[in-house]
């Protein structure tokens, strides 16, 4: 168990509808990441935040956004859906301490939410 | 910008042959991390290994090694004896500071160990 906690673990809806994935992460953690993993595209990465704001966005789409609250849970809403955008969706968490050049500080990755639009 | 190349699409293997999955990345930034990640069919992805840029050591752990070459931008992954439970598909990631610590996934290689 990483710690990180994604809900729910599978979401099944309609295209054109909208959905809200959440995400907690091991507690202290202050960055999250989102990554999509699609057939067509692969496993990428959406967007980052860092307590509370927006760090770093990926190939995310315009009809998506996140936002992280003040408890660090995160939240990604999907609008408009298509049928494209039926994919895992993970989170993952970081510490954020003062790492050092020569160290890394470990991303742990939720259990993903699957959503399927149909 | 930073690029993860994984040639191979799917692979399959008889149990206890060996098997090496390829990993070449692209990057411009010296300091750097690369990954390994296992994603069985129940969907999880599992971390196997962090490589650091600076450190060109291989590492064994099991029947797992790593070969990181930084003269050829490789980090391949080999599982010698292969099991039936190794069927899974296989992520190299790339990170760095630069990019926020975000992961850089490759397509992910499939293997299948059959019996």
């Amino acid at each position: 168990d990483s710690g990180v906690t994604q809900t729910p673990k599978h979401l099944i809806t309609a295209t054109g509808q909208r959905v809200t994935l959440r995400c907690s992460p091991r507690s202290g953690d202050l960055s999250v990441y989102w990554y999509q993993q699609s057939l067509d595209q692969g496993l990428q990465f959406l967007i980052h935040y860092y307590n509370g704001e927006e760090r770093a966005k990926g190939n995310i789409l315009e009809r998506f956004s996140a936002q992280q609250f003040p408890d660090l849970h995160s939240e990604l809403n999907l609008s408009s859906l298509e049928l494209g955008d039926s994919a895992l969706y993970f989170c993952a968490s970081r510490e954020s301490g003062l790492a050092g050049p020569h160290s890394y500080n470990e991303q742990f990755f939720g259990p993903g939410t699957r959503l399927t639009v149909l | 910008a930073q690029k993860v190349t994984q040639a191979q699409t799917e692979i399959s293997v008889v149990e206890k042959e060996d098997v090496t999955l390829d990993c070449v990345y692209e990057t411009r930034d010296t300091t750097y991390y690369l990954f390994w990640y296992k994603q069985p069919p129940s969907g999880e992805l599992v971390f196997l290994i962090r490589r650091n840029s600076f450190d060109e050591q291989n590492e064994i752990s099991g029947r797992y090694s790593w070969n990181f070459q930084k003269s050829t931008s490789s980090f391949n992954f080999t599982i010698t004896a292969s099991q039936v439970v190794d069927s899974a598909v296989y992520f190299c990631a790339l990170t760095s500071s630069n990019s926020g610590y975000a992961l850089n996934f490759g397509k992910g290689t499939s293997l299948l160990v059959t019996p």
